[in-house]
C-alpha cells in the first residue's frame, strides 16, 4: 500500500530564512504528489502539485522518484507562511479525489 | 459561492449511535469525497462519489456507508459508533472526478463519541 511520510511534526524558521518542509513516499507505480496548505481558521487547500511545474507564493516542489521524496522549498519564508502543510499522493490510474495525506508539519516563521 | 458546505459543523454522540453527516459541493462540482481526520494526523480518505456512484472506498468498516443524491451533495452514515471515530469528518469536492488536480475542501464537521 502506499505511504507519506512527513517526519517534521513541527519546523520553526526566522523570516527571510529558507525553509524546506520534507516528504516522502513510498509506492512502486507513477504517482502524482501535491502539496496542500492550511492556514489559522481557514479550509485545507491546494498549494501546488508537482505536474504543473510551478512555483506557488514562492514555493516550489520537485518531484525525486529516486529518492521517493517531493520536499516543499521557499528560500525566503514569510510570517504568513506559517501553517500547517500536508503532503499528498494519488496513485497512478485512480481518481483525484482519493488522495494519501501525510500526517502533516506545522510550519512557524518567526519575525 | 460559499464553497464546499458541511453540516453539523459540531455533534456529540454516544457509543452505539448512529451518525448522518451532510456536505453540498462547489456548484457544477459533480465529485464528493469523503476524509477523516484523528488528531495529529492527516486526513484519511472513506469515500468517493461521482455522478452518483462509489468511485472508491477507503479502508474503513462496513459500518461507514455514503451516498450521493441528484443535485450532487452527499451524506456520510456512520453506525455502531465507537470512540475510535472520533474526529473531524471532511469533505472535498472537485470538477469533474479532479483532473484539474485540486480539490475543494469544506471546514469538516467534527464528531466527538462519548
Amino acid at each position: 500500500a502506499q505511504r507519506v511520510t512527513q517526519p517534521e511534526k513541527l519546523l520553526s524558521v526566522f523570516k527571510g530564512a529558507p525553509v524546506e518542509l520534507k516528504c516522502n513516499y513510498s509506492y512502486s507505480g507513477s504517482p502524482e504528489l501535491f502539496w496542500y496548505v492550511q492556514y489559522s481558521r481557514q479550509r485545507l487547500q491546494l498549494l501546488l502539485r508537482h505536474i504543473s511545474r510551478e512555483s506557488i507564493k514562492g514555493f516550489t516542489a520537485d518531484l525525486n522518484k529516486g529518492e521517493t521524496s517531493f520536499h516543499l522549498k521557499k528560500p525566503f519564508a514569510q510570517e504568513e507562511d506559517s501553517a500547517m502543510y500536508y503532503c499528498a499522493l494519488k496513485k497512478g490510474g485512480t481518481s483525484y479525489g482519493k488522495l494519501t495525506f501525510g500526517q502533516g508539519t506545522i510550519l512557524t516563521v518567526h519575525p | 459561492d460559499a464553497g464546499v458546505t458541511q453540516s453539523p459543523t459540531h455533534l456529540i454522540k454516544t457509543r452505539g449511535q448512529q451518525v448522518t453527516l451532510r456536505c453540498s459541493p462547489i456548484s457544477g462540482h459533480k465529485s464528493v469525497s469523503w476524509y477523516q481526520q484523528v488528531l495529529g494526523q492527516g486526513p484519511q480518505f472513506i469515500f468517493q462519489y461521482y455522478e452518483k456512484e462509489e468511485r472508491g472506498r477507503g479502508n474503513f468498516p462496513d459500518r461507514f456507508s455514503a451516498r450521493q443524491f441528484p443535485n450532487y451533495s452527499s451524506e456520510l452514515n456512520v453506525n455502531a459508533l465507537l470512540l475510535g471515530d472520533s474526529a473531524l469528518y471532511l469533505c472535498a469536492s472537485s470538477e469533474g472526478q479532479g483532473e484539474t488536480g485540486e480539490l475543494f475542501f469544506g471546514e469538516g464537521s467534527r464528531l466527538t463519541v462519548l
